[in-house]
């Protein structure tokens, strides 16, 4: 398995509240990403980024935004947490944009 | 835009039965594909990849997956099924015009498997 963490694992907090969630890799893998994950949307790129301070927006990065100041760790961060906020938020790493990606275990978020 | 469709939401499959979960892609250039399976509670696993060559992949676990260009489609194949294989699966494409890092993924297949 690739050496992916992610944490929290778990977070429960409040509607108008900053969250970061982290992502930290031992493979120095160039690529990392993040995506959540609803019922019935499968997976969404929120953001990714292709080396140390370089990101780029995905699919779905309205109210979302990320740092990369290492190579091996990526932080998601919302700056106010809203309830369709709620959702399973994975990471994954890959060496190239053509390389395969591999996923974390995921945070599951829960915005009350 | 480039889209991924798993027109199944749920499979039920007896054990020991054959498995085809369907994935059908819209895309304008020559697409990259995956299989990926998640366990209840786990993050998501590679099962095999389609980039170019044979037109017939093989993964892990005895999993296959046939690219038919002229049906846009990404079948995941297992001549047996285990219980163990229950499980969502999840199609993704990638594409070189639109950034292969841009994974699209369809809403997934979820595999229940009968005694």
């Amino acid at each position: 398995d690739a050496g992916i963490t992610q944490s929290p694992r778990h977070k429960v907090t409040e509607t108008g509240t900053p969250v970061t969630l982290r992502c930290h890799q031992t493979e120095n893998h160039r690529y990392m990403y993040w995506y959540r994950q609803d019922p019935g949307h499968g997976l969404r790129l929120i953001h990714y980024s292709y080396g140390v301070k370089d990101t780029d927006k995905g699919e779905v990065s309205d109210g979302y935004s990320v740092s990369r100041s290492k190579t091996e760790d990526f932080l998601l961060t919302l700056e106010s947490a809203t309830s369709s906020q709620t959702s399973v938020y994975f990471c994954a790493i890959s060496a190239s944009e053509e390389e395969t990606q591999y996923f974390g275990p995921g945070t599951r978020l829960l915005v009350l | 835009a480039q889209s991924v469709t798993q027109p199944d939401i749920h499979i039920t499959v007896s054990e020991g039965a054959s498995l085809e979960l369907r994935c059908n892609y819209s895309y304008g250039a020559t697409p990259y594909l995956f299989w990926y399976v998640q366990s209840p509670g786990q993050g998501l696993q590679l099962l095999l990849k389609y980039f170019s060559g044979d037109t017939l992949v093989q993964g892990i676990k005895g999993f296959e997956a046939e690219f038919k260009r002229s049906q846009s489609s990404f079948n995941l194949r297992k001549p047996s099924v285990h219980w163990s294989d229950a499980a969502e699966y999840f199609c993704a494409v990638g594409a070189k015009n639109t950034g292969f890092q841009k994974l699209v993924f369809g809403t997934g297949t979820r595999l229940l498997v009968s005694p």
